[in-house]
């Protein structure tokens, strides 16, 4: 099973909202991605956990917060957005062991910042 | 720095032909790990092949094979028999050590006629 689900699918959020994407994966994964997509561009990394923890922040803006409360999950949080921050959030896992493993997406959620 | 660089922005294929998408990739890492993904509409990434920098044999997955030339930097994909479900964007991606980041390239969106 090769299954990473994000909810929600779809969001629309104002300025001054705070939301929270959410990820998840049940193939015993050690590394989690958060990435950005804007539309007709390729993805852009934002975060990289590896066994839970923080180890690649792509000098993202605070206004999104990451957070990997166990294996399984990852959160991101956002506050304050702007509406160029309008896009296609990706997650991804990985096994954790490092160069040339596979990537395995879920289906994103597609979110609109008024 | 790394650097993917698909050519095509985009192509139409007759149902049942071979396609071959274009990709040439800049690293000065010695090891790294070369992928192709596939996008419909929907959003999902899909991980379609991985061909390995130390890998002698080109990679195949069913109807999908990659035309590995390290020389030329080059990790075309290559779909035979095409389908009316392979119209899609198509993404080459490259991974190396540090966190196992992938960089992707600007993809290729594939459109395949009945």
């Amino acid at each position: 099973d090769t299954e990473v689900t994000q909810t929600p699918k779809h969001l629309v959020m104002g300025m001054t909202n705070k939301k929270s994407l959410k990820c998840e994966q049940h193939m015993g994964h050690r590394a989690m991605y958060w990435y950005k997509q804007k539309a007709k561009k390729p993805p852009e990394l934002m975060f990289v956990y590896s066994y839970e923890k923080l180890s690649i922040n792509e000098s993202v803006p605070s206004r999104f917060s990451p957070e990997c409360p166990n294996s399984s999950l990852l959160n991101l949080h956002l506050h304050a957005l702007q509406p160029e921050d309008s896009a296609l959030y990706l997650c991804a896992s990985s096994q954790g062991r490092g160069l040339g493993e596979t990537q395995y997406f879920g289906p994103g959620t597609r979110l609109l910042v008024l | 720095a790394q650097k993917i660089t698909q050519t095509q922005p985009g192509m139409f294929v007759q149902e049942k032909e071979a396609v071959t998408l274009d990709c040439t990739y800049d690293t000065s890492d010695p090891s790294y790990g070369l992928f192709w993904y596939k996008q419909p509409s929907s959003g999902e990434m899909i991980f379609l092949i991985y061909q390995g920098s130390y890998d002698q044999q080109n990679a195949t997955e069913g109807r999908y094979s990659l035309n590995f030339q390290k020389a030329r930097k080059s990790a075309n994909l290559v779909i035979s028999a095409s389908q009316l479900g392979d119209s899609a964007m198509y993404f080459c991606a490259m991974s190396r050590a540090a966190g196992n980041k992938l960089t992707f390239g600007g993809g290729t969106r594939v459109l395949v006629k009945p």
